[in-house]
C-alpha cells in the first residue's frame, strides 16, 4: 500500500530538547514536503526537497531543520523546540512529473511546553 | 500575506444540493491549482486540480472553475453528500511546483 509514514503521531516535550519527527515514503517519490497546519492559517510549507541532497525552504523555514540523505526518508528537525512550534505536521511527497498531486502522511502533533 | 485566500471559514448545504467553495489568490505566478480534502485525524487527500490554461476541470460530482482575470477559483460539488463533510483546502503553486501555498480551508457540512 502507498503511504507516507510520520513518527511520532503525538509527542510532548519541553522548549530546548532537540527532537526528530522522521518521515517515509514507500513511492520512490523524488518530492517531499513538510507543512505545520495552525488554526486559521491552513497549512504553511516549512522546507521542500525536490530530490536526495536537494532541500529548499518554504514560507515558515525557521527553527527547523531538514535532510534528504536518501529518497524514502526526509526528518524535520526541532534543534532547540519552543512553544511557537506548536503545531500539527504534515509530512507529504509525490512522484517527479510536474503536477502530480501530493500524499500526505496523517500528521504529528507536537506540544512544546 | 495570505497569497491564497478561503473567505468561508464554513458553509452548510443540504444533501443534494450544490456545494460552492471559493477561493481568491494574489500572486499571479501561479499557474497550478488543487483542491484537497482533509478529514479529522487525517492528512489531506487530493481531491482535484486545474492547470492556469484550462477554465474548468471536472471528476464526477467535483468541477472546478478557474477566472485567472479575476484570480479566483471555485470547486462544486453536485450532489453534495454527507460524507462530504470535510475540511477543504485551496491550494496553488508555480510552474516549477517545488513550493505550494494553501488557502485557511473552509470546513463544509453537509446535512442529511
Amino acid at each position: 500500500e502507498a503511504q507516507v509514514t510520520q513518527n511520532p503521531r503525538y509527542l510532548i516535550t519541553v522548549t530546548g530538547k532537540k527532537l526528530t519527527v522522521t518521515c517515509s515514503q514507500n513511492m520512490n517519490h523524488e518530492y517531499m514536503s513538510w507543512y505545520r497546519q495552525d488554526p486559521g492559517l491552513g497549512l504553511r510549507q516549512i522546507y521542500y526537497s525536490m530530490n536526495v541532497e536537494v532541500t529548499d525552504k518554504g514560507d515558515v523555514p525557521e527553527g527547523y531543520k531538514v535532510s534528504r540523505k536518501e529518497k524514502r526518508n526526509f526528518p524535520l528537525i526541532l534543534e532547540s523546540p519552543s512553544p511557537n512550534q506548536t503545531s500539527l505536521y504534515f509530512c507529504a511527497s509525490r512522484g517527479g512529473i510536474d503536477n502530480q498531486p501530493q500524499h500526505f502522511g496523517d500528521g504529528t502533533r507536537l506540544s512544546i511546553l | 500575506d495570505q497569497q491564497v485566500k478561503q473567505n468561508s471559514p464554513s458553509l452548510s448545504v443540504q444533501e443534494g444540493r450544490i456545494s460552492i467553495l471559493n477561493c481568491d489568490y494574489t500572486n499571479s505566478m501561479f499557474d497550478y491549482f488543487l483542491w484537497y480534502k482533509k478529514y479529522p485525524a487525517e492528512g489531506p487527500t487530493f481531491l482535484i486540480s486545474i492547470s492556469s490554461i484550462k477554465d474548468k476541470n471536472e471528476d464526477g460530482r467535483f468541477t472546478v472553475f478557474l477566472n485567472k482575470s479575476a484570480k479566483h477559483l471555485s470547486l462544486h460539488i453536485v450532489p453534495s453528500q454527507p460524507g462530504d463533510s470535510a475540511v477543504y483546502f485551496c491550494v496553488a503553486g508555480g510552474t516549477s511546483y517545488g513550493k505550494l501555498t494553501f488557502g485557511q480551508g473552509t470546513i463544509l457540512t453537509v446535512h442529511p
